[in-house]
Parts: C-alpha cells; structure tokens; sequence
C-alpha cells in the first residue's frame, strides 16, 4: 500500500470548512484513497473513499488531484463533534479477501468554538 | 440495524488467565477483523477471516486465537495474557459492495492484564 503524508494536527472554528490534506505520491493506478476518523475512545469510522473521481456523500466532500498524487477531505461546515484524528489511507481494494487497514498518524482536527 | 457490537466494553484481567472478547455484526459481511491500538501507536491487525469457516493471521497474531463458526460472530481468545496484551481491541467487518472493501469497526474492549 502506498505512503501517505498528513499534517499532525490543525484547528478548524466551528461552522467553518475543515479541508484536511493528504499526500500520496507513489499512488498506483488500482488503489483507493479511504478516510477515516477517530474520535477519542471510539472505534474508527469510515468517511469517505474514492479512486480517481471526486466524491460527496452526507458527511464529507473527498477531491482527488488529476495526477491523483495528493487529495482533500472536505467537512463543509465543521461542528465540535467533528474533533477527531482523521486518517488518509491509500490501498488496493480487495473483493472476497480480507485485507488490513494500515493506520499511519493521521491529522488531529480541533474544532473550537 | 446495531452494526458491531463488541462486549465486554472493559476488563481487568490477570496475567495467566484466558479470556474471549467477543465480536458481532449483523450486517452479513463476510470479512471480519481484530485490531489491536496501543497508546501512540496506529491499529495493527492480529486476525481475520475472509469467510465464515477460514480466518488467517495478521501483522501480530502471537497469543490470540480466533474462530468463525458463523457469519455474525468472531470471538477473540487470549488463552494466557501478558501484560503486554494490555490494549484496546477494534473488531471490525467489511462487505465488498460496488467493489471496494469499506471496513467498519465496532466501539472497542480495553484490556487490562495485571
């Protein structure tokens, strides 16, 4: 799977857009950008994922660039409830076969008031 | 629908003794997973199990063990904890719908081993 790069941490006021960068250069043609989140002493959730398309659902915007060497997770109108690590993961998907999630860092979003 | 539930939510648990944290899912998904997350570290995978029936081994699956009798349940057995098993477990499952494998995960067991 391939590396990706997030900032540690960023600060959001509440009602504002969060927009939450995430670098992956050494992308392959077949794997998925995914985006997940953690809210403390939660399971990860699932956000958002798309391969080369942008792509919107009920909580987040996901832009890809063409070259599909770097991607935003957009929260369109961010709320306090949204502080969260968020995590960019880049990876082949798998159909019929488990495969693991690789967590790397992620970026902690502080949403203030 | 209640996705994952997993149980216990917490234990305390001295060194030597065994134990199962238990796993269900009631979305019909064929993959299941246990995570493992350690203060400062990211999820690392110790089993999983593509279907009801098989399960295969993850990134750190020393000292767990795990069945799949069926396709809702998948218990995780620590047969003799150490303290390093001390950690938070993430059950997880995934479904294959429109090709992609979204994982969900259920709220977590902290484990202590004393």
């Amino acid at each position: 799977d391939a590396k990706t790069t997030q900032p540690p941490s960023m600060d959001c006021a509440e009602g504002r857009a969060a927009n939450l960068p995430c670098n992956h250069s050494t992308i392959s043609g077949n794997e998925y950008v995914y985006w997940y989140r953690q809210i403390h002493s939660q399971g990860p959730q699932y956000i958002i994922h798309g391969l080369k398309n942008n792509e919107t659902n009920e909580m987040a915007s996901l832009i890809i660039t063409e070259d599909r060497k770097s991607s935003t997770l957009i929260l369109p109108h961010a709320t306090l409830r949204d502080t969260a690590v968020y995590y960019c993961i880049v990876r082949v998907s798998f159909t019929g076969t488990a495969s693991k999630l690789t967590f790397g860092t992620g970026t902690r979003l502080q949403v203030t008031l | 629908t209640a996705g994952i539930t997993q149980a216990p939510t917490s234990q305390i648990l001295a060194a030597g003794r065994s134990m199962t944290l238990r796993c269900t899912q009631d979305m019909r998904h064929n993959a299941m997973y246990w995570y493992r997350q350690d203060l400062g570290l990211g999820l690392r995978l110790i089993h999983y199990s593509n279907t009801a029936g098989t399960t295969g081994k993850g990134e750190v699956p020393d000292g767990y063990s795990v069945s799949r009798a069926n396709t809702d349940d998948f218990p995780l057995t620590l047969a003799s904890a150490v303290p390093s098993q001390t950690s938070v477990y993430f059950c997880a499952s995934s479904d294959d719908h429109r090709g992609t494998d979204t994982q969900y995960f259920g709220p977590g067991t902290r484990l202590t081993v004393l």
